[in-house]
């Protein structure tokens, strides 16, 4: 088991540019999450989706932020138009989400974004 | 919203020394897990503990559910326990609520 695969690692754009971050759930897992770390706010969920259905987004900004996911086996989450504000690190984890138990989620290692 | 307070902030350490970390929450959770994070940055999952007391290895948790509260408790510490320590809640149809987390730094 390989855990939770997060795609690129680190990413650097320019103010204005498309960033796109992929996630690949651990394998079984029905629920996928994003969250996004900076310093000054910590660790903030964004958004989660289970069986493929976008559940909570709560957590997204409004504008320039969407998520997506077409198929068991990977998430993105995507930025428009990406913002020096917008630079941290973006985290997904997946989790069995039974809803009659306990469940424990997984984070990936994260993608780390710098917009200049 | 749900809001998760942990203290202290920060805690430094000899090597064999015991450490307690607080966790407080402002609503009922469903579940209830720490993690660590290291420097550099991984997430790790150490115990989902929503009741009662769990054990493993050198941690063992606390968690009062209707005082809403947990303890992180870490005995012998070893200066590879450094790093971050997260507490983080949330009810089924949410995502998890974090801390800001406790610093730990161990010293020979």
């Amino acid at each position: 088991n390989a855990g939770v695969i997060q795609t690129p690692r680190h990413k650097v754009t320019g103010k204005g540019q498309e960033a796109t971050l992929w996630c690949e759930p651990i394998s079984g897992h029905s629920a996928v999450f994003w969250y996004r770390q900076t310093i000054v706010q910590g660790l903030e969920f964004l958004t989660y989706f289970r069986n493929q259905a976008p559940i909570d987004d709560s957590g997204m900004p409004k504008e320039r932020f969407s998520a997506q996911m077409p198929n068991q086996s990977h998430s993105t989450l995507k930025i428009q138009s990406t913002q020096p504000q917008d630079s941290a690190v973006y985290l997904c984890a997946s989790s069995t989400r039974d809803w009659g138990g306990q469940d424990t989620q997984y984070f990936g290692p994260g993608t780390r974004l710098l917009v200049l | 919203g749900q809001q998760v307070q942990q203290s202290p902030a920060s805690l430094v350490l000899q090597e064999g020394e015991n450490a307690e970390l607080q966790c407080n929450f402002s609503s009922t959770a469903t579940q209830l897990q720490w993690f660590y994070q290291s420097p550099g940055g991984s997430l790790v999952s150490l115990l989902s503990n929503p009741s009662g007391t769990k054990h493993t290895g050198r941690l063992t948790s606390t968690t009062v559910t209707k005082e809403r509260r947990s303890s992180l408790h870490i005995s012998s510490s070893q200066t590879t326990d450094s790093g971050t320590y997260l507490c983080a809640i949330h009810n089924y149809a949410q995502g998890l609520t974090f801390g800001l987390g406790t610093r730990v730094s161990v010293f020979p």
